[in-house]
């Protein structure tokens, strides 16, 4: 069965340190999402791409974080510098861009990162 | 813009109850409405969604949900809870764009 893959599964960086998070969706899904869920709460979405464009990226914090996806296949969400405050699952999913109105996410199993 | 509530951040049931958990929408355009489950970190899977037709839809594992435009509701059952249901359940709200909002989660606990 197809799934989003994604790595590392956990991450521990010390504050100011860059990192960065892979996502491999499944296989012909045009669609990718990256998530950020914070301990406790519901994710939010951080980035859209349509292929290898961004979509949606209005809740990025653009001073500090990027993300590609240079041939519309997989992704990388980087962060640099860490914060504390960026302690969280790193969700990210994928949808198939086809004719009906509505297409599933999947997700995969996510990062944790811990910023000490 | 779309939101979703979900009524009570924890809920515990005993093994073989009723499980009831409560989501309520926001949004300005006919929604498409789902419930997922997340197991201790581990990404989300989904357990059922609306998107048109019938109103009451069944998911894995036993559960379902209504939605109710009247009520704007979409609230999850499962007939007889089971130790393996323990886990978060999140409510979310989507549109014709695919941009989907999240509750904050219902973390479930099943009691022996």
């Amino acid at each position: 069965e197809a799934e989003v893959a994604q790595s590392p599964r956990y991450k521990i960086t010390e504050k100011s340190q860059a990192v960065a998070f892979w996502c491999d969706p499944i296989s012909g899904h045009a669609t990718l999402y990256w998530y950020r869920q914070i301990l406790g709460q519901g994710p939010e979405l951080l980035v859209q791409f349509q292929d290898e464009s961004v979509v949606d990226d209005s809740q990025l914090p653009k001073d500090r974080f990027s993300a590609e996806r240079l041939k519309g296949v997989d992704s990388t969400l980087k962060i640099q510098p860490a914060e504390l405050g960026d302690s969280a699952m790193y969700l990210c999913a994928s949808s198939f861009q086809g004719g009906t109105s509505y297409n599933e996410q999947f997700f995969g199993p996510g990062t944790r990162l811990t910023v000490l | 813009a779309q939101s979703v509530t979900q009524l009570g951040s924890h809920v515990s049931v005993s093994e073989g109850a009723l499980v009831l958990l409560r989501c309520n929408y926001s949004s300005s355009v006919p929604p498409y409405l789902f419930w997922y489950v997340q197991y201790p970190n581990q990404g989300l899977q989904l357990l059922l969604k609306y998107t048109t037709g019938a109103t009451l839809v069944k998911g894995i594992n036993g559960f379902e949900a209504e939605f109710k435009k009247s009520e704007t509701s979409f609230h999850l059952t499962k007939p007889s809870a089971h130790m393996s249901d323990a886990a978060e359940y999140f409510c979310a709200v989507s549109d014709n764009n695919n941009d989907m909002r999240f509750g904050a989660g219902t973390r479930l606990t099943v009691k022996p």
